[in-house]
């Protein structure tokens, strides 16, 4: 099993590009989200999906969007890139909503400039 | 707002020794408080994990203390290796339908041989 898999790796944007980051997983879980990880901060819940169709806001949801159209599927864009949205950013899964497992991708560096 | 407070932010200690992390909660209704283990370029992985209904869990070397009174839990890592050198993340969460994981700041960690 691959788990969950990130795309790109590394991205260079510049200011006001949008874009979207790719995240799919295949072990069928029901629960998928994504964090950005800042240097000090930890990481902060982005946004955050407790199946298909259903979509809800994390602790930092401004300038990014996200959908999930499938159960496999969880992309976030970013409308209209700045500089502070330069980060590392993480998608993981859990088998449900609840307290159980996280598995998280190899993560996606972004810098915008 | 930082829910979950974690220090330290950087911990030496020498092959052998005990590392010691700890965090400390605001949010009483948090009852699943996992322990993720960072090492570089690769995404966070769950390491280890508690429930407030118990002290303490112990696994391998790993071992989580529980406060619930004192809203405070901590990792030790007895034996410490350098293959231990990562940075470690604490987290919480309230299991219901919306399920967010909170994380600390993290503390990264260098064992020195």
């Amino acid at each position: 099993n691959a788990g969950v898999t990130q795309t790109p790796k590394f991205q260079v944007l510049k200011t006001g590009q949008s874009m979207t980051l790719q995240c799919a997983q295949d072990m069928n879980h029901e629960y998928m989200s994504w964090y950005r990880q800042d240097p000090g901060m930890g990481l902060r819940l982005i946004h955050y999906s407790v199946g298909a169709g259903i979509t809800d806001q994390g602790e930092v949801p401004n300038g990014y969007n996200v959908s999930r159209s499938t159960t496999e599927d969880f992309p976030l864009r970013l409308l209209s890139a700045a500089p502070s949205q330069t980060s590392v950013y993480f998608c993981a899964s859990n088998l449900r909503a609840g307290n159980t497992e996280a598995f998280f991708g190899q993560g996606t560096r972004l810098t915008v400039v | 707002q930082q829910q979950v407070k974690q220090s330290p932010q950087s911990l030496i200690v020498q092959k052998g020794g005990i590392s010691i992390i700890n965090c400390a909660y605001e949010n009483t209704a948090f009852d699943y408080f996992p322990w993720y283990q960072q090492f570089p370029g690769k995404g966070p992985a769950l390491l280890i994990a508690i429930r407030p209904d118990v002290s303490e869990k112990k696994e391998g070397r790993f071992t989580i203390s529980f406060n619930k009174s004192a809203k405070q839990f901590s990792l030790h890592i007895m034996d410490s290796q350098p293959g231990d050198s990562a940075t470690y993340f604490c987290a919480a969460s309230i299991r219901d339908s919306s399920y967010k994981l909170i994380f600390g700041s993290g503390t990264r960690l260098l064992v020195r041989p």
